[in-house]
């Protein structure tokens, strides 16, 4: 079965620019959650999708956004980027929610440098 | 402010010595608990999954307890070995799929 898998792995992006990060989850999985990891911020919740809708939100600022397609994979977009973006972005599947809670599994991440 | 906080910051241990890492929550809608691996540069491993009906749960050399009422985790390795290095994440989840991650113990276990 495969995992949770982020393309692309590695890429370097100047202040301003944009950036798309792709995710396919674990065939079956619906729901995809991104996360960003810094050294300074660790491991900050970024949004949820669940059947092509955005479920949960974290803190973060607009220019900061996503989508889920109908086979689950999920895209995120981060605009107008800045020095403080660089981090590495981690994409999770799992199966629907429910309050006794599911394991969630976690991809490679996608490794984010702006300069 | 929902805080999830991980003792020792880090931590390195002769080959063969069993450990306890810690885990500490205050958000009284944290209903589950798991344990997740990071290794250098890579994404995190799901170890285990405490769920919201239990109290511990055990994989290999691996425990793992929950204790909502005092909102604490730990993680127990038993006969630790080189490979076990990386670093322990506990992150807290509630009725939705978001995990509210602590800041991770740094784990080394000296040959």
């Amino acid at each position: 079965k495969a995992g949770v898998t982020q393309t692309p792995r590695y890429l370097i992006k100047t202040r301003g620019q944009q950036v798309t990060l792709s995710c396919s989850p674990i065939s079956g999985h619906r729901s995809v959650s991104w996360y960003q990891q810094t050294p300074g911020q660790g491991l900050q919740f970024l949004f949820e999708y669940f059947s092509e809708t955005q479920r949960n939100k974290g803190n973060f600022p607009g220019r900061f956004s996503g989508r889920q397609f109908s086979n689950s994979r999920s895209e995120m977009n981060v605009s107008t980027l800045e020095l403080g973006d660089s981090a590495l972005y981690l994409c999770a599947s799992s199966l629907p929610s429910g309050a006794s809670g599911n394991t969630i599994y976690f991809g490679e991440g996608s490794w984010l440098t702006v300069v | 402010k929902q805080e999830v906080t991980q003792i020792p910051a880090a931590l390195s241990v002769p080959e063969g010595e069993n450990l306890v890492l810690n885990c500490s929550f205050t958000d009284s809608a944290i209903y589950n608990l798991q344990w997740f691996r990071q290794d250098p540069g890579k994404g995190l491993t799901s170890l285990l999954l405490i769920q919201s009906s239990q109290r511990e749960q055990t994989s290999g050399r691996l425990n793992a307890s929950l204790d909502k009422s005092s909102g604490r985790s730990t993680l127990y390795i038993a006969a630790s070995q080189p490979g076990d290095s990386a670093t322990y994440l506990c992150a807290g989840g509630g009725a939705t799929n978001k995990l509210i991650f602590g800041t991770g113990t740094l784990l080394a276990v000296q040959p």
